[in-house]
């Protein structure tokens, strides 16, 4: 069935470091693909989206590359620092004209002073 | 301009009761989403409203119904609870179903005992 995955559910990265979070989608009709980070008690927070006619898009620290080929996305966080650490979640949008996104099981990202 | 809210906060029921989980969208949005987040998991759509009708519907039997307002306010309603319906019910908003980016709000936290 459709899903979209993680490879790593925990990923712990040095502050200052960059983080570089992954995620494989299955649905090669899906047009348009966002992450989103989660903290702790709060609902998913938009950080940055990607249509699939680019494979690249930047936003402040932020990177998400998206691989049609393989079906991979991921999202590269500069500099990462403590109030980054949270879990995100890539979500893919498989039916234009409804929100049915299909989200994945997110990866933790710890950031490390 | 506000975000969306949801309420209540926290919720705890038994197993067979009804319950009614509201969300007022952000200002200027129509169009509402709600997903169940059940722990350790990503987010799993449940259906959408447009305008005041159901506009795409996830894997989720009949007894979880909504409703949308006028005023683009939402509800959530499930009936004959079960014990896996405990979870986080996000709703999110977005302007119409001429951009793809959601806005999500903070959640209701259901326990089902």
């Amino acid at each position: 069935g459709e899903s979209v995955g993680l490879h790593l559910p925990t990923l712990s990265v040095q502050e200052g470091d960059n983080s570089i979070i992954n995620c494989a989608y299955s649905n090669s009709a899906s047009d348009y693909f966002i992450w989103y980070k989660q903290e702790s008690g709060k609902g998913p927070q938009f950080i940055i989206d990607i249509r699939s006619n680019m494979d690249k898009r930047q936003g402040q620290r932020v990177t998400v590359l998206l691989n049609k080929t393989v079906k991979h996305l991921s999202l590269q966080i500069a500099a990462t620092q403590p109030g980054d650490s949270a879990v995100y979640f890539c979500a893919e949008n498989p039916d234009s004209g409804t929100y049915k996104y299909i989200f994945g099981t997110g990866t933790r990202l710890k950031v490390l002073a | 301009e506000t975000g969306v809210t949801q309420s209540p906060t926290h919720l705890i029921k038994t197993r067979g009761q009804q319950v009614t989980l509201r969300c007022s969208s952000q200002s200027g949005h129509n169009t509402v989403s709600w997903y169940q987040q059940a722990l350790g998991q990503g987010p799993q759509f449940i259906f959408q409203y447009y305008r005041e009708e159901e506009n795409g519907r996830g894997n989720f039997p009949p007894r979880f119904s909504g409703l949308q307002f006028p005023n683009y306010s939402s509800e959530l309603n499930v009936n004959a609870l079960e014990l896996d319906d405990s979870a986080l019910y996000l709703c999110a908003s977005s302007p119409g179903l001429a951009t793809n980016t959601q806005y999500f709000g903070p959640g209701t936290r259901l326990t089902v005992l």
